[in-house]
């Protein structure tokens, strides 16, 4: 079974331009989850989606983050424009459905630098 | 305020010792406590879940316990070896699902 894709790996950029991140989740799993890991801090959850549809993104800065998730599959997120202190990994991860009880399965990561 | 602490930053411990890690929190009420190990350059990996009305669980030479009364949970990693060498991360579900926090981490040496 394939795990959970991230692209790009690395991406550095200047502030105020913007970056798109990608992901594909494992297949047939409901739940795809985005969050953000600082250097030496846990991941913290940016937004979750159940299938297509937004379960939680209230710690989503949304003056300049998006993300969506078209026909319930990959998923995309998007900074515009870019501060300093978004540097930081960008997980993506999966799981079955939702709940606590589910695993999740994460990807790689896209570790963006803004300078 | 919510807040979930582990233990220390970095914790070094002799090969074959038992490893022990500890997650606290404060203003939550989960009902499910994950522990998930994350290596340099890679995502978290998840290695056990317990129940609130769990005390104990082990996988091989893995044990969770979970005191709701303490908030508290313990990690413990018994005859440890240098590949167990990793940040440890805990994480919890508060609301069923609505809101899955980590803590900060734990970024466990075991020394040869």
């Amino acid at each position: 079974e394939a795990g959970v894709a991230q692209s790009p790996r690395y991406k550095i950029i200047e502030k105020r331009q913007s970056v798109a991140f990608w992901c594909n989740p494992i297949s047939g799993h409901a739940t795809l989850y985005w969050y953000q890991q600082i250097l030496g801090q846990g991941p913290k959850l940016l937004i979750q989606f159940q299938n297509n549809g937004v379960v939680d993104d209230s710690q989503l800065p949304k003056d300049r983050f998006s993300a969506e998730r078209l026909k319930g599959v990959d998923s995309t997120l998007k900074i515009q424009p870019a501060k300093l202190e978004d540097s930081a990994v960008y997980l993506c991860a999966s799981s079955p459905s939702r709940g606590g009880t589910d695993t999740q399965y994460f990807g790689p990561g896209t570790r963006l630098t803004v300078l | 305020s919510q807040k979930i602490e582990q233990n220390s930053e970095a914790l070094n411990i002799q090969e074959g010792k038992t490893a022990t890690l500890t997650c606290n929190y404060t203003n939550y009420s989960p009902a499910y406590l994950q522990w998930y190990r994350q290596d340099p350059g890679r995502g978290p990996v998840f290695l056990l879940l317990i129940r609130e009305n769990e005390k104990e669980k082990r996988k091989e030479r893995l044990k969770v316990t979970f005191d709701t009364t303490l908030k508290q949970s313990l990690f413990h990693i018994t005859a440890s070896q240098p590949a167990d060498s990793a940040t440890y991360l805990c994480a919890l579900d508060d609301n069923y699902g609505q809101n899955f926090v980590f803590g900060p981490g734990t970024r466990l040496s075991v020394l040869p």
